[in-house]
């Protein structure tokens, strides 16, 4: 069965501060997808990135990065120079089948507080 | 770029009432997902259809029944409601062979 593991229910940090979000996953697939989206407290829910189990390059997109670790079964998310408008909860997902299916299994969520 | 559309937004029922949830996925997407969210939770998934068929069932309850219909718009009722159905359904869509998931903004029911 696949499980995701945010660890971190809250965490509050001040602007411009880095923020590291921990997300760890189970999984008996080689194949498999991971996600995160951010859910503003407007409530939808927003997708920032994708990426597979074959693909351990870490990726940066503006003040995002991914921190893909297969060893340590991890998928951790970056942001650098934090802004109020980061605030939000950011769920970390998993889902075992490409293509067909993409049924996600979230993570319990990390709500992150930056303050200005 | 047209995106998930769901309705209503919001909706308040009355316990033991029945509702139901519209679900318009993006153009040419073949597949539709139902997730619930309820307070302080993270989304848990319902169902799924692909090509109007069901192809895959999580947590619904019997209470709740869903259906994808030939334009691939999906519908998901819910009868004899609950106080415990409160919550934030999410309605996402995407095409069979990819692989990322499109959500809706969701739509918040409140059972009094």
């Amino acid at each position: 069965a696949q499980k995701v593991t945010q660890a971190q229910t809250e965490i509050s940090v001040v602007e411009k501060e880095d923020v590291t979000l921990d997300c760890v996953y189970e999984t008996r697939d080689t194949t498999y997808y991971l996600f995160w989206y951010k859910q503003p407290p407007s409530g939808e829910l927003v997708f920032l990135i994708r990426r597979n189990s074959f693909d351990e390059q870490n990726e940066i997109s503006g003040r995002y990065s991914w921190n893909f670790q297969k060893s340590t079964s991890s998928f951790n998310f970056t942001i650098t120079a934090s802004q109020v408008v980061d605030s939000a909860v950011y769920f970390c997902a998993l889902s075992e089948e490409q293509g067909a299916g993409n049924m996600l299994t979230f993570g319990g969520g990390t709500r992150l507080m930056v303050k200005p | 770029a047209a995106g998930v559309i769901q309705s209503p937004r919001h909706l308040i029922k009355e316990k033991r009432e029945t509702a139901t949830l519209k679900c318009y996925p993006i153009p040419r997407h073949d597949t539709v997902y139902w997730y619930q969210q309820g307070p302080g939770q993270d989304p848990q998934f319902l169902i799924s259809f692909y090509e109007k068929m069901q192809s895959d069932k999580g947590s619904i309850p019997d209470r709740f029944s869903a259906q994808q219909f030939s334009d691939y718009h999906s519908e998901l009722n819910m009868s004899s409601l609950e106080l415990g159905d409160s919550a934030l359904y999410f309605c996402a869509s995407t095409r069979w062979e990819a692989g990322e998931l499109f959500f809706g903004e969701g739509s918040r029911l409140t059972v009094l």
